[in-house]
């Protein structure tokens, strides 16, 4: 089945440190990719998405490209702050047949020093 | 108006209660979803309501029942819940179910005594 695999975390940075959190996925057919984060206390956010190889989604200073010879979806960003800390979770969502299943990796916590 | 909306915030329940989790949009989408998150955890699949009409049920137990009333709101009725069911619950919508870009509600923190 579909899969979607996330570096462990917690990953803890200084403030202005560059950032990658690994994603990397299993799936049939073409899935779009997404990347969403959760601030503690509140539901989840979309950050960005991709939905066909070699797009690359990007919001709010973070990119990722949809890389489909590797499989995977990194999420970077240039220069973290205090404010980014938060769990972020690489999502994919396929459509075997017409039935639209979200499958979310692990999440990665994200803690930023100042 | 891009929100999905939640109720309560916070719910304390008893094993022998009945209580419902609510939730709301405004933006015209036709596919809604219930999800379950424990802590550490990613969100967990419980049901999806395609234009009203219930298209998944991820094997959730009878003491969770989803009711999609109309087009904007979708509940969930807790009956004689464990206290293993404690969790945050997620509604999210999106445009249809074929349209993956899904908006979330804030979620309810439901915890079973």
């Amino acid at each position: 089945g579909d899969s979607v695999t996330q570096m462990e975390g917690p990953v803890t940075l200084s403030e202005e440190a560059f950032l990658t959190i690994n994603c990397t996925y299993t799936a049939t057919g073409y899935p779009s990719l997404f990347w969403y984060v959760q601030y503690p206390g509140e539901g989840l956010q979309l950050l960005l998405k991709a939905t066909k190889a070699d797009d690359k989604g990007s919001n709010k200073g973070f990119e990722a490209t949809y890389r489909k010879e590797t499989t995977s979806f990194h999420l970077e960003k240039g220069s973290v702050q205090v404010s980014d800390s938060a769990v972020y979770f690489c999502a994919l969502s396929a459509d075997p047949g017409g039935s639209y299943i979200p499958t979310f990796g692990r999440g990665t916590s994200l803690i930023v020093h100042p | 108006d891009t929100e999905v909306t939640q109720t309560p915030k916070h719910l304390v329940m008893g094993m022998t209660n009945k209580k419902s989790l609510k939730c709301e949009q405004h933006m015209g989408h036709r596919a809604m979803y219930w999800y379950k998150q424990k802590a550490k955890k990613p969100p967990e699949l419980m049901f999806v309501y395609s234009y009203e009409k219930l298209s998944i049920n991820e094997s959730v137990p009878s003491r969770f029942s989803p009711e999609c009333p109309n087009s904007s709101l979708l509940n969930l009725h807790l009956h004689a819940l464990q206290p293993e069911d404690s969790a945050l619950y997620l509604c999210a919508s999106s445009q249809d179910r074929r349209n993956t870009e899904a908006f979330f509600g804030q979620g309810t923190r439901l915890t079973v005594v």
